[in-house]
């Protein structure tokens, strides 16, 4: 059973910062990986979506990488600011076996950037 | 704008009220699921349809009943629910399963009183 891990739960820190958000997963047999923005009662945003194919990705001040492997993704966010304050969530789909179609998510990561 | 349209926004309703929440999507996608959000848990998948067909049902009470007319509209039916069923409600789509990228509605919040 895929199980996804998202480290930090929450992180604060001010505007400006280059920070690092972690998602790890148990089944490293995977499609690819998506990460998500959620504003607060709101639905999610894509941001990124890697290829199990694929190392990283680039969207603007974001980055994200691809360690299949070992199980890790990292989004990379530069030059933080006040407007990228959300809760971040990293998702897989199955490769084979059980629910071909279940996205499994992680509990997401709380960022707050200060001014 | 993610091209996918819940409504209403917020519904609050009793425990003896049936409504139900709407999601169409402007994408031209095969795939539409319905995923339920509570407090301090991850998303959990309830339904997923593929070209109008039920390809899941992920051990949902018969309190939620799902459907899909056709490719762009899903609907989730709801009667006789209980309080612990408030939630967040999305609904997402994707070209096919979800190995290709799932796009989400701003959701409904739904108050069970």
């Amino acid at each position: 059973k895929q199980e996804v891990t998202q480290i930090p739960a929450a992180l604060s820190v001010p505007e400006g910062e280059n920070l690092v958000l972690n998602c790890s997963f148990t089944d490293s047999a995977i499609y690819n990986l998506q990460w998500f923005r959620q504003d607060p009662g709101k639905g999610l945003t894509s941001l990124l979506l890697i290829q199990s194919s694929q190392r990283e990705q680039t969207s603007g001040r974001l980055n994200a990488s691809l360690d299949k492997s070992s199980g890790r993704s990292t989004l990379y966010i530069a030059a933080s600011q006040p407007g990228d304050s959300a809760t971040y969530l990293c998702a897989v789909p199955p490769h084979s076996g059980g629910s071909n179609y279940k996205l499994t998510f992680g509990k997401g990561t709380l960022l707050t950037v200060n001014p | 704008e993610t091209g996918v349209t819940q409504t209403p926004r917020h519904l609050v309703m009793g425990m003896t009220n049936k409504k139900s929440l709407k999601c169409e999507q402007h994408l031209g996608h095969n795939a539409m699921y319905w995923y339920k959000q509570s407090a301090k848990k991850p998303l959990e998948l309830m339904f997923v349809y593929s070209l109008e067909e039920r390809v899941e049902n992920n051990s949902v009470p018969s309190r939620f009943s799902p459907e899909c007319p056709n490719s762009s509209h899903l609907f989730l039916h709801l009667h006789t629910l209980q309080p612990e069923d408030s939630a967040l409600y999305l609904c997402a789509s994707s070209q096919d399963l979800p190995n290709t990228e799932a796009f989400f509605g701003q959701g409904t919040r739904l108050t069970v009183v």
